[in-house]
């Protein structure tokens, strides 16, 4: 299993600033990804991080909104830029090594954008 | 379109009865499936998985049904504790370098005492 150590766990931000989430994994992983959980929703896979190069975005989510950077095997970020309410959600970072279909979930961050 | 699909938003259960929750899929491709639990404020944490090549895969209370045919599973809780009460999400995945899950809306199960 992978310990998965996500901040901030919460933050109230003003529309219009960028946020940047930080995912600290405590073992080398080969693949990480971004997840979204809005209110009574489902997980929503933001993109997958890669290291060493741009990260796979998902349907209807792009770089310049959410850009992610994953410089190593321990650690990604993902930046919530130009806010605004309707990015208000739980984000949360994910890992799973490529051969387990097991997936380890950080705590989340808990974002309000007012 | 939603390929993981949980229909009951909650069930509730009275402490040592069993707690079926029940997950239905579209997409044939996905070939493994996952249960996690959610605390509030927590991250998801993983319960027990199966794979398309099996029906049923058991861990202590804990014990997951796939039919293929019907493109449903369901994860079963035998004795329910009061300290299962959360969010299960049932969760899908294709076999492959870059597999990701798709997962369902979730069931928040409350377990009387």
């Amino acid at each position: 299993s992978a310990v998965i150590s996500q901040k901030p766990s919460r933050d109230i931000c003003q529309r219009g600033t960028s946020l940047t989430i930080q995912c600290q994994v405590d073992s080398q992983v080969t693949m990480m990804f971004w997840y979204r959980q809005q209110p009574g929703q489902s997980l929503t896979l933001i993109a997958t991080a890669n290291q060493g190069s741009e990260a796979t975005y998902e349907s209807g989510f792009v770089i310049d909104k959410f850009p992610i950077s994953r410089p190593n095997l321990t650690f990604s970020t993902l930046t919530v830029s130009n806010m605004s309410p309707e990015d208000s959600s739980i984000y949360l970072c994910s890992a799973r090594q490529k051969w387990n279909t097991e997936a380890f979930f950080g705590q989340g961050t808990r974002l309000t954008v007012v | 379109d939603q390929q993981v699909k949980q229909n009951s938003p909650s069930l509730s259960v009275q402490e040592g009865r069993i707690s079926i929750l029940n997950c239905d899929y579209t997409n044939s491709m996905f070939d493994y499936f996952l249960w996690y639990k959610k605390y509030p404020a927590e991250g998801p944490t993983f319960l027990i998985s199966i794979s398309s090549i099996k029906d049923k895969n058991e861990d202590g209370r804990f014990t997951v049904f796939l039919n293929k045919s019907a493109k449903h599973l369901s994860l079963h809780i035998v004795p329910s504790q009061p300290g299962d009460s959360a969010v299960y999400f049932c969760a899908a995945g294709e076999t492959g370098a870059n597999s990701k899950l798709t997962f369902g809306k979730g069931i928040t199960l409350s377990v009387r005492p």
